[in-house]
């Protein structure tokens, strides 16, 4: 079961990129990885999810580099609406280790 | 479509009752998953139900215990409660094969706050 870190917190300007990084140093060959978001007192959602390389969506990318042992979540131009706790998780394509989550980036966009 | 509907909203029980709380999935979702999550907290996994059988279990003692319907909805069911049971309970939903886009991504229910007193 590959554990993730991730920054407690971060504070971010509207208007401005934000980088999450995730640290996952014991990821198997067939974990993917999963980003979601959750806003308070409601159920995550799910943001992206990808292998390896690049992927961007219509609300993100993520940035996985060559040994996977880490990943990037990039969201484009913050607004306050994007103010929430991210989490990063990896497991495989079964889904059922694709489960745990940590303790999340609480990510907040000031005015 | 419906995603995936959670009853009750809240919750309020006493020491050593016991509760159940109810999860419809997504349309078409075959998986359902319970998550335990306390105030600040990331949500702490439970366990996973997948064609009524229960797949993989998280660390929470045999209080906690699920089922799984014909339809795919699931139940929860907590016995003799403690206050450290109190948080929101999460059900989320998934298709064990990922689906057409390949994507093993969950979908989460609004949660059920259940407050023991």
């Amino acid at each position: 079961l590959a554990k993730t870190t991730q920054p407690i917190s971060m504070d971010s300007y509207e208007g401005q990129e934000v980088n999450i990084t995730c640290s996952h140093n014991n990821i198997a060959t067939n974990d993917y990885i999963t980003w979601y978001q959750q806003f308070p007192s409601q159920g995550p959602r799910f943001i992206i999810q990808g292998y390896k390389t690049k992927v961007t969506n219509e609300v993100a990318s993520l940035f996985i580099p060559a040994d996977r042992k880490s990943s990037t979540l990039s969201l484009p131009r913050v607004s306050l609406s994007d103010t929430a706790v991210y989490y990063c998780l990896v497991g495989d394509e079964t889904g059922a280790n694709n489960l745990f989550f940590g303790t999340g980036t609480r990510l907040t966009v000031i005015p | 479509d419906a995603g995936v509907t959670q009853s009750p909203t809240h919750l309020i029980k006493t020491r050593g009752q016991q509760v159940t709380l109810r999860c419809s999935p997504k349309s078409g979702h075959d998986t359902v998953s319970w998550y335990q999550q306390a105030l600040g907290q990331g949500p702490q996994f439970i366990f996973q139900y997948y064609e009524e059988e229960e797949r993989q279990r998280g660390n929470f003692p045999d209080r906690f215990s699920g089922h799984q319907f014909p339809n795919y909805s699931s139940e929860l069911n907590v016995n003799a409660l403690l206050l450290g049971d109190s948080a929101l309970y999460l059900c989320a939903s998934s298709l064990v094969s990922g689906g057409t886009s390949g994507s093993y991504e969950q979908y989460f229910g609004p949660g059920t706050r259940l407050t023991v007193t």
